[in-house]
């Protein structure tokens, strides 16, 4: 069984500020690793893929960096504003299986206030 | 990208009854699947939707609960069948235009509550 823990589970913050969370995945047979943003009634919406150790994305004030070797990646949100709030995903892929099969972590609930 | 959208957005359905989930696609694609999230729960992947042949499930989803249909590259249906208030749930479509795992697309959900 793979578990994919993302902490913290909710997040308040002003907007304005800065903030980031964790994806933790098992180290041993790494694939790709994938963040994604999913407001309410609306798809979830595609961010990132990352596969290399080291890998550093970003796309606009949102940013993600990788760490294969120790398993977690970190997500990044400079300068938050209301519209960012969301719940963030992200989703491990295992090597040696079927290369499609996203495992999610629970998410983190992000609320940005005015 | 592929533009996803799955009807009905919500429903609430009596317990014992079936509900069947469409989800249409605005391009041919090779791979499509359907997940469920659970209240307080990660999403979790049902079934991948064969074109033409039946779906491949995941452990712990079988075909009697969860009959999928894909009759073509743009279209596959997901049925909750004889559903009890633990299949109260968003069902997500989602889609792989070209089977890489770099291209993975969602469709917008349908919440579903069975009282």
């Amino acid at each position: 069984i793979l578990n994919v823990e993302q902490s913290p589970q909710s997040l308040h913050v002003q907007e304005g500020d800065s903030t980031n969370f964790t994806c933790s995945f098992p180290s041993s047979n790494f694939y790709a690793l994938h963040w994604y943003r999913w407001e309410t009634a609306k798809s979830p919406e595609a961010l990132f893929v990352m596969t290399l150790n080291g890998d550093e994305k970003k796309k606009g004030r949102i940013s993600a960096t990788l760490n294969t070797k120790e398993g977690y990646s970190y997500l990044y949100i400079k300068g938050s504003q209301p519209e960012d709030s969301a719940t963030y995903l992200c989703a491990f892929i295992v090597s040696g299986g079927s290369n499609y099969k996203l495992t999610f972590g629970k998410g983190t609930l992000l609320t940005v206030n005015p | 990208s592929a533009v996803i959208s799955q009807k009905p957005s919500r429903d609430i359905c009596q317990r014992g009854t079936s509900l069947t989930i469409q989800c249409q696609v605005d391009s041919q694609v090779t791979m499509m699947f359907w997940y469920r999230q659970q209240p307080g729960q990660s999403l979790t992947l049902i079934a991948t939707a064969n074109q033409g042949s039946e779906a491949t499930y995941e452990s712990g989803f079988v075909i009697d609960k969860f009959p999928i249909s894909r009759p073509n590259l743009t279209f596959s249906t997901l049925t909750v069948s004889n559903m009890s208030p633990e299949d109260s749930s968003i069902y997500l479509c989602s889609v792989s235009p070209s089977g890489s795992f770099y291209e993975q697309f969602f469709g917008p959900g349908t919440r579903l509550t069975v009282l």
